[in-house]
C-alpha cells in the first residue's frame, strides 16, 4: 500500500541522547514535511524539504535538523533530546510543489523525552 | 502571513444532528484552504480542499465547507452526522512561502453521541 512509513511508532528517551526518527515515502513526491503536534497547539511545522537535495526551516526548527539525500527518506534528527520535545511527530509528503494536492501523512512517532 | 483560527476547540453534538465547525483565516495573498480530520491515534486525513473556482466544496462523506472571502471564514458544515464522524478536525492553510507548507489550526474536537 502506497505511502508513508515512520518509525518508530513511540519512544522513550533520555534527555542528552541523540534520536533519529525515520520517514520513508513510496509515492515519488517531491515535497516533504516534518511536523510536531502538541495538545492546544495544533500541528507546527519543523522542517520541509522541496525536492532532493534541498532543505528549510519551519516556524519551530530549532533543536531539531533534517536531511533529503533521496526522494524517498526524510530523517528528522534530535541532537540532545529536551523534556519539551515531547510530543507526536508527523511526517508528510505532497506530490505538489506548490502544496495544492494536499498531504499524505504518517501515522506519527510519539516521543517522550524523560 | 497565513493563519487559521479555529473557533471552537470541542464542539458536542448528538448523532443525525447538523453540525458547523468554524475556521477563519488571515492571508494577505491568494487563499488556498483545507480542511483535515484525524482520527484516533493515526494521522491526518485530507477532507476537503478549496484552491479556486466554486465557493462551495464538498467531500464524500458528507461533509462541505464554504469559502466566503467577506466574511474571511471556511466553516466546515454536515447536515447529520454520525457516532463515526467523531474526531479532530483541522483547519490549514497554504503558505507563501516555507516551501508552501501549510499552518494549521489548533484543531476542534468533534464528539457525536447517540
Amino acid at each position: 500500500i502506497a505511502g508513508i512509513t515512520q518509525a518508530p511508532t513511540s519512544q522513550i528517551l533520555a534527555a542528552g541522547r541523540r534520536m533519529t526518527l525515520r520517514c520513508t515515502q513510496d509515492m515519488r513526491h517531491n515535497a516533504m514535511y516534518w511536523y510536531r503536534q502538541d495538545l492546544g497547539l495544533g500541528l507546527r511545522l519543523i522542517h520541509y524539504s522541496n525536492t532532493a537535495g534541498t532543505t528549510g526551516k519551519g516556524e519551530v526548527p530549532d533543536g531539531y535538523s533534517v536531511s533529503r539525500a533521496n526522494t524517498d527518506d526524510f530523517p528528522l534528527t534530535l541532537a540532545s533530546a529536551v523534556p519539551s520535545q515531547t510530543s507526536v511527530y508527523f511526517c508528510a509528503s505532497s506530490d505538489s510543489p506548490t502544496g495544492n494536492y494536499g498531504y499524505t501523512f504518517g501515522s506519527g512517532t510519539r516521543l517522550t523525552v524523560v | 502571513a497565513q493563519s487559521v483560527t479555529q473557533l471552537d476547540s470541542q464542539v458536542p453534538v448528538f448523532e443525525e444532528a447538523p453540525v458547523e465547525l468554524r475556521c477563519n483565516y488571515s492571508s494577505s495573498v491568494s487563499v488556498y484552504l483545507f480542511w483535515y480530520v484525524q482520527y484516533p491515534n493515526q494521522g491526518l486525513q485530507l477532507l476537503l480542499k478549496y484552491l479556486s473556482g466554486s465557493t462551495l466544496v464538498e467531500s464524500i462523506n458528507g461533509f462541505e465547507a464554504e469559502f466566503n472571502k467577506s466574511q474571511t471564514s471556511f466553516h466546515l458544515r454536515k447536515p447529520s452526522v454520525h457516532i463515526s464522524d467523531t474526531a479532530e478536525y483541522f483547519c490549514a492553510v497554504r503558505r507563501s512561502n516555507s516551501g508552501y507548507a501549510l499552518n494549521f489550526g489548533k484543531g476542534t474536537s468533534l464528539l457525536v453521541t447517540p
